[in-house]
């Protein structure tokens, strides 16, 4: 069973810039959240989509938006690029809001804005 | 503002040895208190998914008791090997929305 796909794995951008990070659940997950780690700060959640409908936001700015497609796949975008955006974002999936079997995470897409 | 605490903040033990870290959440509106282990350069895998107060969940070695009430949970390994070297994670969740803790990081020398 393949897990969670996070595509790219690094990036660099800068300043300014926007970027669009996207995330691949495993099969038959419907539920797709989002966490951004910082040095010292612990996983911070950004936003939650269960069936192509955002259920859940974290306290981010606007600059952060996300959608979930009809096949539960869903790409993360920052617009307009800070040095504090430099971080890892971290997508999950779960079957069911992860109540039962907790959520699977994937590896990360490490991003660095210059 | 809802926060999770974890303590202690890292740990250093000796193969062979017993511990335990605690994680410390709001008591009230608990949904579930998740328990994750992140090693270096790989995804966090989940351990325990605790929802009822009193919960008892073991896992090999690794076992995590919770007190709903008083807003506690704790994750202890018994017989610590350098392979349980990582950082364990709990997190307060609500549906979709997990707050995580900084978590314990731990190291087992050999």
């Amino acid at each position: 069973k393949a897990g969670v796909t996070q595509t790219p794995r690094y990036l660099i951008k800068t300043r300014g810039q926007q970027v669009t990070l996207s995330c691949s659940p495993i099969s038959g997950h419907r539920s797709v959240s989002w966490y951004q780690q910082t040095p010292g700060q612990g996983l911070q959640f950004l936003f939650e989509y269960f069936s192509e409908t955002q259920r859940n936001k974290g306290n981010f700015p606007g600059r952060f938006s996300g959608r979930q497609f009809s096949n539960s796949r869903s790409e993360m975008n920052v617009s307009t690029l800070e040095l504090g955006d430099s971080a890892l974002y971290l997508c999950a999936s779960s079957l069911e809001g992860g109540r039962s079997y907790g959520y699977t995470f994937g590896s990360g897409t490490r991003l660095t804005v210059v | 503002i809802l926060n999770v605490e974890q303590s202690p903040q890292s740990l250093h033990v000796q193969e062979g040895d017993s511990t335990n870290f605690t994680c410390s959440f709001p008591s009230s509106n608990f949904y579930a208190l998740h328990w994750y282990r992140w090693e270096t350069a790989k995804s966090p895998k989940a351990l325990f998914v605790m929802t009822l107060n009193g919960d008892e969940k073991k896992k090999g070695r690794i076992s995590a008791t919770l007190n709903t009430k008083e807003g506690y949970s704790y994750l202890y390994i018994k017989g610590s090997q350098p392979e349980d070297s990582a950082t364990y994670l709990c997190a307060f969740g609500s549906q979709g929305n997990l707050i995580f803790g900084k978590g314990t990081k731990l190291s087992v020398k050999p």
